[in-house]
């Protein structure tokens, strides 16, 4: 596509229940990125891809937090046993190599409510 | 532990005005710097890249420069015009992959007609 994709745009979720946030990134990209912006809180960095390679997942907040990434393209971002300290918009972003030299592009985001 | 700071957190100015947006990062061994815009409940629109060899980039009205040895950047947005209003996020990357890009928490920007 023209640009990073995710869906839903917004969800609304009960405690306890398991969300799924979906990425798709700009086509060839290699790199993919999740990231999670608390209110009134900077960007925080949660998960990284490269390819095929094993992600990197010490970002990831608790145990309760996976993602994955099949075929080298689309990621997934689940979050199980919701709790409403989980509450925020994740932003997700793909470039072509992987950080040097290489501009980063962001999807609109999802915002994730759990009530 | 790679930190970033933006200074001033909100700004408001009258049209027209010329600005300047400041960014600092702790170490200074980057790969780049990128400075994006954000508009309310929107995603991140990147704005500039500066690569750690370069000392500035221009697109139209904004310029960016780097000074990587002080650990400093700066945003100049010329002739400010009420559509620039948003949160500017300053963010460098160190490379590692796993640190990700480093973001400041942002200007929150306010151009008054």
């Amino acid at each position: 596509g023209a640009g990073v994709s995710q869906s839903p745009s917004n969800k609304v979720t009960e405690k306890g229940k398991d969300v799924e946030l979906r990425c798709d990134p700009i086509s060839g990209h290699t790199a993919l990125y999740w990231y999670r912006q608390s209110l009134g809180q900077g960007l925080e960095f949660l998960i990284y891809f490269q390819g095929n390679s094993a992600p990197d997942k010490s970002g990831l907040p608790s145990d309760r937090f996976s993602a994955e990434r099949t075929g080298g393209s689309v990621s997934t971002l689940t979050i199980q046993r919701t709790q409403q300290e989980d509450s925020a918009v994740y932003l997700c972003a793909s470039s072509s190599q992987g950080g040097v030299n290489t501009e980063a592009f962001f999807g609109q985001g999802t915002r994730l409510t759990v009530v | 532990k790679q930190e970033v700071t933006q200074i001033p957190a909100a700004l408001s100015v009258p049209e027209g005005e010329n600005l300047v947006l400041n960014c600092s990062f702790t170490d200074s061994a980057i790969y780049n710097l990128q400075w994006f815009r954000q508009d309310p409940g929107k995603g991140l629109t990147s704005l500039l890249l500066i690569q750690s060899s370069q000392r500035e980039q221009t697109s139209g009205r904004l310029n960016a420069s780097l000074d990587k040895s002080s650990g400093r950047s700066t945003l100049y947005i010329a002739a400010s015009q009420p559509g620039d209003s948003a949160t500017y996020l300053c963010a460098v990357y160190s490379g590692g992959g796993a640190d990700g890009l480093t973001f400041g928490k942002g200007t929150h920007l306010i151009i008054q007609p």
